[in-house]
C-alpha cells in the first residue's frame, strides 16, 4: 500500500533548529514534497526533493534518502510565525499526504 | 487570475441536501485537484483533472460525489444527499502541467462545509 508517517507534534524554542521526519511506503515514487499550513489557511509549497540529498531554501532545508524511504524537513532560526502544520507528500501525478506535524514554537 | 479561488468560503447545509463547490484555478494551469481535509488531519485526495478529463477519480468516497471541469478552467464538485461525515474543508489546487510532486500545487482558500 501507500502511506507516509510523520510525527503528530513537535515542540521547539524560538531561534532553535527543528527536524520533522517523514517515512514513506509506496510502489511508485516521483519525489517528496513539503507543504506548510497555518491554522485556517491553505497549504503552501515549501520544497521538493526528486533526488537523494539536501535542498536548501533560506531557513528551510529538505533531505531525501530514496534507499531508506525517508526524508526530513529542517527549519533553522525558528520564528514564531513558523508555528504551523507541516505535511510531507509524494506522488506520481496526484499527491498522497501524510497526516501532518504540528510545530509548536515556544518563546 | 492571481491565485486559485473557491466559492463559497463557508457552507452550512442540512443533511440530505445537495451542495455545489466551485474552484477557479490559476489561468493557464492544466491540472486541477480536489482534496478534502477533516479537522486536524492531512489532505485526502478526491479527484484530479488534466484539462477537462479526469484520469483519476479513485479518491471520490462514494457515488454521491461527482466533479466536472469545463473549458479547461472552472471545476465544480457536487455532493448529493449530504451526510454529516461530509463535513470538512474542501480544498482545490492547480498546477501548470500536472506533474504531481514534481510541480508546485497552488491551493485555494478552501470551502468549509458543515452538514447539520
Amino acid at each position: 500500500g501507500q502511506s507516509l508517517e510523520q510525527p503528530s507534534e513537535v515542540t521547539a524554542v524560538e531561534g532553535a533548529i527543528v527536524q520533522i521526519n517523514c517515512t514513506y511506503q509506496t510502489s511508485g515514487f516521483y519525489g517528496l514534497s513539503w507543504y506548510q499550513q497555518h491554522d485556517g489557511g491553505a497549504p503552501t509549497f515549501l520544497s521538493y526533493n526528486a533526488l537523494d540529498g539536501l535542498e536548501e531554501t533560506g531557513r528551510f532545508s529538505s533531505f531525501l534518502s530514496r534507499s531508506d524511504s525517508y526524508g526530513y524537513l529542517l527549519l533553522q532560526e525558528l520564528q514564531m510565525k513558523d508555528s504551523a502544520s507541516y505535511f510531507c507528500a509524494y506522488s506520481n501525478y496526484q499527491l498522497i499526504w501524510g497526516a501532518g506535524t504540528k510545530l509548536i514554537i515556544k518563546p | 487570475g492571481a491565485g486559485v479561488s473557491q466559492s463559497p468560503s463557508n457552507k452550512v447545509t442540512e443533511k440530505g441536501k445537495d451542495v455545489e463547490l466551485r474552484c477557479d484555478p490559476i489561468s493557464g494551469h492544466t491540472a486541477l485537484y480536489w482534496y478534502r481535509q477533516s479537522l486536524g488531519q492531512g489532505l485526502e485526495f478526491l479527484i484530479y483533472f488534466q484539462g477537462n478529463s479526469a484520469p483519476d477519480k479513485s479518491g471520490l468516497p462514494s457515488d454521491r460525489f461527482s466533479a466536472e471541469r469545463t473549458g479547461g478552467s472552472v471545476s465544480t464538485l457536487t455532493i448529493q444527499r449530504t451526510q454529516q461525515e461530509d463535513s470538512a474543508v474542501y480544498l482545490c489546487a492547480s498546477s501548470l502541467r500536472g506533474g504531481g510532486a514534481r510541480e508546485t500545487q497552488y491551493f485555494g482558500p478552501g470551502t468549509r462545509l458543515l452538514v447539520l
